[in-house]
């Protein structure tokens, strides 16, 4: 069975400093990998994903994904924090065959401090 | 852009009572799902449909029941409201055909039963 893991429940990073959130997966066949976005009250936002092609995928708001199928991760990066990127963050996996159903993991708060 | 809309946003009610949360969507997906989300936890899926006259129970039983009478909507009812309910639930919508899995989610539905 497919499954998602997020390493830390809780990140800090102060305004300006890079952003890593940690993603990995199980899977026995190529999975796409997705990070979403959710701000307090509101629904997912999709930043990135990773289907097929180029294993660095870009996102919005200057965030970028890698796929390491080595380490079965797909690690969030961002170069610079801002306080806008408070939220909470997941990653999810989904397999051809799947009815395109999501497998969430349980996501990491991302606090930005001044 | 993605359009995809649920009401009401947020909802307290009394036990016992009949409630029906709404989510259209715009769209034209023929995929569409309700997610529950406990507070800061993960997204578990309660129920999908691949189209319409077809729907499933997902991987978290839910006492709920959805419909998918059209397309752009999928309604889902708790007959009978109890605390145990209070959550927030999560629509969202996915497209065939075209390779790329990501679904579009709706804002929420904060529901509190008291």
């Amino acid at each position: 069975a497919q499954s998602v893991t997020q390493l830390g429940s809780h990140v800090s990073v102060s305004e300006g400093a890079l952003v890593l959130l940690r993603c990995n997966y199980s899977s026995s066949v190529p999975p796409y990998l997705f990070w979403y976005v959710q701000y307090p009250n509101q629904g997912l936002q999709l930043l990135l994903k990773y289907t097929t092609g180029a294993t660095l995928v870009k996102g919005i708001n200057g965030f970028e994904a890698e796929f390491k199928k080595s380490e079965t991760s797909f690690h969030l990066t961002k170069p610079s924090a801002h306080m806008s990127d408070a939220a909470e963050y997941f990653c999810a996996v989904t397999f051809t065959g799947t009815a395109s159903k999501l497998t969430f993991g349980t996501g990491t708060r991302l606090q930005v401090t001044l | 852009e993605a359009d995809i809309y649920q009401t009401p946003r947020y909802l307290v009610i009394g036990t016992g009572k009949k409630i029906t949360l709404e989510c259209s969507q715009t769209m034209g997906h023929d995929k569409m799902y309700w997610y529950q989300q406990d507070p800061g936890m993960e997204l578990h899926l309660i129920h999908y449909s691949y189209g319409v006259n077809s729907t499933e129970k997902g991987d978290l039983s839910s006492e709920s029941t959805v419909s998918r009478i059209r397309t752009e909507h999928f309604p889902l009812t708790l007959e009978s409201a109890r605390p145990s309910h209070t959550s927030q639930y999560l629509c969202a919508s996915s497209e065939t055909g075209t390779g790329s899995y990501e679904q579009y989610f709706g804002p929420g539905t904060r529901l509190t039963v008291t």
